[in-house]
């Protein structure tokens, strides 16, 4: 069984980097497809972005410019950057696994989710 | 970006009652190459991350009770509780996965009477 566990601050300042980490167990992230999907009050459900397991990456383009995911295969881990976050970006971030049964972008497992607040 | 749409935003019913939740998207999401629609349906529970129900629009995730159905396609969706349980109390939300950026709806609220 798959477990996805997100950690990082939980406060970060206007135009500060918001950084998340997704430590996966159960699988590894070098065989699967990972992404970021955050939830706000205003926007809903939002896919941010992906890295494959060739550690290439795919960005939501609203996001695009200000994002920035990369893994690290020998912790298991995934990360997300935000850069230059506002209170726009007050959200509960979630890491999730996108299906193994082929190229769909659908999602089959899903951390927690971490709140992260935007506020001085 | 497509852009889905549910209705209604909440619904309130009866224990044992059947329930509709749709979903429109603005374009079609059905592939004429293989014939699948690329739509999911999630439930999310309060304090939990959404949880896969269905994709392919009409394909039940592993463990999800039959209960739960999905139908339609092209443009137009539905999710429906045949019976609905206390435990069915939550949100629901569509998503598609046609094209990038894959996208949600914006939920409904199940409640019970």
């Amino acid at each position: 069984q798959v477990k996805l566990q997100e950690s990082g601050p939980g406060l970060v300042k206007p135009s500060e980097t918001l950084s998340l980490t997704c430590t996966v167990s159960g699988a590894s992230i070098s065989n699967h497809y990972w992404s970021w999907i955050r939830q706000s009050a205003g926007k809903g459900l939002e896919w941010i972005g992906r890295i494959d397991t060739n550690g290439d990456t795919n960005y939501n383009p609203s996001l695009k410019s200000r994002v920035s995911i990369s893994a690290d295969t020998s912790r298991n881990q995934f990360t997300l950057k935000i850069y230059s976050v506002t209170a726009a970006d007050t959200a509960i971030y979630y890491c999730v696994k996108r299906t193994t049964l082929g190229p769909y972008n659908w999602f089959d497992s899903w951390g927690q989710g971490t709140l992260v607040t935007v506020s001085s | 970006d497509i852009v889905m749409t549910q209705s209604p935003d909440s619904l309130t019913v009866s224990l044992g009652e059947r329930l509709t939740i749709n979903c429109k998207s603005s374009e079609s999401l059905l592939y004429r190459y293989n014939n699948k629609d690329y739509l999911a349906w999630y439930q999310q529970k309060p304090g939990q991350p959404p949880k896969l129900l269905i994709y392919w629009a009409s394909t039940r995730e592993t463990g999800v009770p039959d209960r739960f159905s999905g139908s339609g396609s092209g443009t137009d969706f539905t999710l429906t509780i045949s019976s609905l349980q206390a435990e069915d109390v939550a949100d629901y939300y569509c998503q598609q996965y046609l094209t990038a950026p894959p996208t949600f709806g914006q939920g409904t609220k199940v409640e019970i009477k």
